[in-house]
């Protein structure tokens, strides 16, 4: 059974801080890691989709890196703004080939003006 | 619109009854799931359906839970005899290569 964890829970950041937070899976068998933002009554929104060790990628002011060797991602945000609250929330596939996704519980982000 | 939709939004079922959560893929969407969150937990996999095939039901809590997809377009979750246990958003996915796509999901609360 794959395992996706991610910490904190929550995290409260005052407005124009930086933050970021971690999502650890299994390193054998690894296939990919997804990144959404889900804010409240909205969709779920594709951050990332990162597949290779050392992978950086970056949107605005969020960014991420992957290191499949030790299982973990993390994801920043630079100048955090009110907007930004939600929850995110990192997943994993199953097996090579198989799209269905693994979560974590997701790490709730609240910014305080 | 270009997105997945859900309907309803939001339902309360006294426990007992049966309900049906639609989802509204994007067209061309090959493939569509269901997901499961309950309150403090991800999203956990239902189901999986390749057009009208459905491939994966392995994430199904039990017999009371149906999903179907009868002409690989729109999908309809059956719930019969709601549990409280049931109560969680039900999350409906569409994919055409290897990025999801969410809906908003339906909040179902059974009393």
């Amino acid at each position: 059974i794959l395992n996706v964890e991610q910490s904190p829970q929550s995290l409260h950041v005052q407005e124009g801080d930086s933050t970021n937070f971690t999502c650890s899976f299994p390193s054998s068998n690894f296939y990919a890691l997804h990144w959404y933002r889900w804010e409240t009554a909205k969709s779920p929104e594709a951050l990332f989709v990162m597949t290779l060790n050392g992978d950086e990628k970056k949107k605005g002011r969020i960014s991420a890196t992957l290191n499949t060797k030790e299982g973990y991602s993390y994801l920043y945000i630079k100048g955090s703004q009110p907007e930004d609250s939600a929850t995110y929330l990192c997943a994993s596939p199953t097996a090579f080939g198989n799209e269905k996704l693994t979560f974590g519980t997701g790490t709730r982000l609240t910014i305080i003006p | 619109g270009a997105g997945v939709s859900q309907s309803p939004r939001y339902k309360v079922a006294k426990r007992g009854q049966d309900v049906a959560l639609r989802c509204d893929p994007i067209s061309g969407h090959v493939s569509l799931f269901w997901y499961q969150q309950a309150l403090g937990q991800g999203p956990e996999f239902l189901t999986y359906f390749q057009n009208e095939a459905q491939l994966d039901k392995s994430g199904l809590p039990s017999d009371r839970f149906f999903a179907e997809r009868p002409e690989g377009s729109v999908s309809t979750l059956k719930i019969q005899r709601t549990q409280q246990e049931d109560s969680a958003v039900y999350l409906c996915a569409s994919s055409f290569a290897d990025e999801q796509f969410f809906g908003p999901g339906t909040r179902l609360t059974v009393l």
